[in-house]
């Protein structure tokens, strides 16, 4: 397997866009992660899935983000509108059976509002 | 709850000697435990991990970890350093019966190499 794959690996935007990040989960895991990273508050979880519906998203920051798992090989994370503030590196993760083991992470997207 | 603290948040050593990176959890319950590494813009990649076997785990690299339920502690090592080794690492703690959702993180410590 591929691992988890994230796209864009890089986005800069306008401030007031809409951004979308994707992500690919590995095959046969059925958790899937969103989390940000900024260096002032460091790992963040935004939300999680499970068989492709949403848990828990307590950590979505507010409801400009919104995120969707349409199946189990596939999940969008949108902001819209974006803001400068949102600039940080997005990770996917995914893993098996479980949101307490071992999560696989993507590279992420690094994401930039101008 | 769970929470995970991570005792430095800069570690450097010269190549070749002994790394040490410290970590301490909190847990209500039996917890899982876990370092992961993150080399600069890369994802982060798991280490170890501890889930109530051995206590002392070993991991890739060359890396172990010892749970130590008296000091709620489970310190990263690792006998040599190398400059690959040089990034970022995180110390992450997994309540299964009580706490916070998934995976709690600690702030992370970047280890320096020096030649």
């Amino acid at each position: 397997d591929a691992g988890v794959i994230q796209s864009p690996r890089h986005e800069v935007t306008e401030m007031g866009q809409e951004v979308t990040l994707r992500c690919k989960p590995i095959s046969g895991h059925d958790y899937l992660f969103w989390y940000r990273q900024t260096m002032m508050r460091g790992l963040e979880l935004l939300i999680y899935f499970n068989n492709n519906v949403p848990i828990d998203d307590s950590g979505m920051p507010e409801d400009r983000f919104s995120a969707k798992m349409p199946n189990a090989s596939f999940s969008t994370l949108k902001i819209q509108p974006s803001e400068p503030r949102d600039s940080a590196v997005y990770f996917c993760a995914s893993s098996l059976g479980s949101a307490y083991t071992e999560a696989f992470f993507g590279q992420g997207t690094r994401l930039t509002v101008v | 709850a769970q929470s995970v603290t991570q005792l430095d948040s800069h570690v450097s050593v010269s190549e070749g000697t002994p790394v040490l990176l410290r970590c301490n959890y909190s847990s209500s319950y039996s917890p899982s435990l876990f370092w992961y590494v993150q080399h600069p813009n890369k994802g982060l990649q798991l280490l170890l991990k501890y889930t109530s076997a051995a206590t002392l785990v070993k991991g890739i690299n060359g890396f172990e970890a010892e749970f130590k339920k008296s000091e709620t502690s489970f310190h990263l090592t690792k006998p040599s350093a190398h400059m690959s080794d040089a990034a970022e690492y995180f110390c992450v703690v997994s309540d299964l019966q009580g706490g916070a959702d998934g995976l709690t993180f600690g702030k992370g410590t970047h280890l320096i190499i020096q030649p």
